[in-house]
């Protein structure tokens, strides 16, 4: 079974903090997407990275992709309120098409 | 709005009752998925579909079934309701490329009793 860790699992922060969310795994996907979600709503795509060492970025959020296709990361600058979610991690299985998710990192940002 | 359509939002079961949760889906993907919510857990895969009259098994199938009998509609059954399904339940469609993120649906919150 492959499984993606990601941390921390809560963070709570200040208007304009920077802070990074991490993604783990010991096994290689073949892509990895970020979905962003909100109380009472399905997860939304964010992004998703495919090759190795590849870096997107979307506005104030940063991704990138592990040169090993094992890890992820993602980087928000100058944190808002309305950046507040669940954020999860999702390693795409290509021999199923189906997704493998990380336990997400609430991240709860105060005015 | 083009998109997944889930039904109903929130259920209420006495245990040992059956019920189907609904799932459509307007934008032609092959690729549907069945996936429950709970605190700690995460988001884990109960069956998926990878085409009409293709299903097969996830992470968590027991005490649920699945069919498809067309490329929109892949509903979720749940044969004898325990408290242990109490739970959100999200479907979601892709096109099933790596590239192709999934579209989820907005959820149905179940609460057996």
């Amino acid at each position: 079974t492959q499984l993606l860790e990601q941390s921390p699992q809560f963070l709570s922060i200040q208007e304009g903090e920077n802070l990074t969310v991490y993604c783990n795994s010991s096994s290689v996907f073949s892509s990895l997407q970020w979905y962003r979600q909100e109380p009472g709503e399905g997860p939304v795509l964010l992004v998703t990275v495919v090759t190795g060492g590849e870096v997107k970025k979307l506005k104030r959020l940063t991704f990138q992709f592990g040169d090993a296709r094992k890890d992820s990361s993602l980087h928000i600058t100058a944190a808002q309120p309305g950046d507040t979610g669940l954020y999860l991690c999702a390693g795409f299985n290509s021999g199923y098409s189906t997704l493998t998710f990380g336990k997400g990192t609430m991240l709860l940002v105060s005015p | 709005n083009a998109g997944v359509t889930q039904t109903p939002k929130f259920q209420v079961l006495k245990t040992g009752q059956s019920m189907t949760l609904q799932c459509a889906q307007d934008m032609n993907h092959e690729y549907m998925s069945w996936y429950r919510q709970d605190p700690g857990m995460g988001l884990r895969l109960i069956h998926y579909s990878v085409g009409a009259g293709i299903t097969d098994q996830g992470e968590v199938p027991n005490g649920y079934n699945v069919s498809r009998s067309t490329t929109e509609d892949f509903p979720l059954r749940l044969l004898s309701a325990a408290p242990s399904q109490t739970s959100v339940y999200f479907c979601a469609s892709s096109y099933g490329d790596r590239d192709y993120g999934y579209t989820f649906g907005s959820g149905t919150r179940l609460t057996v009793v």
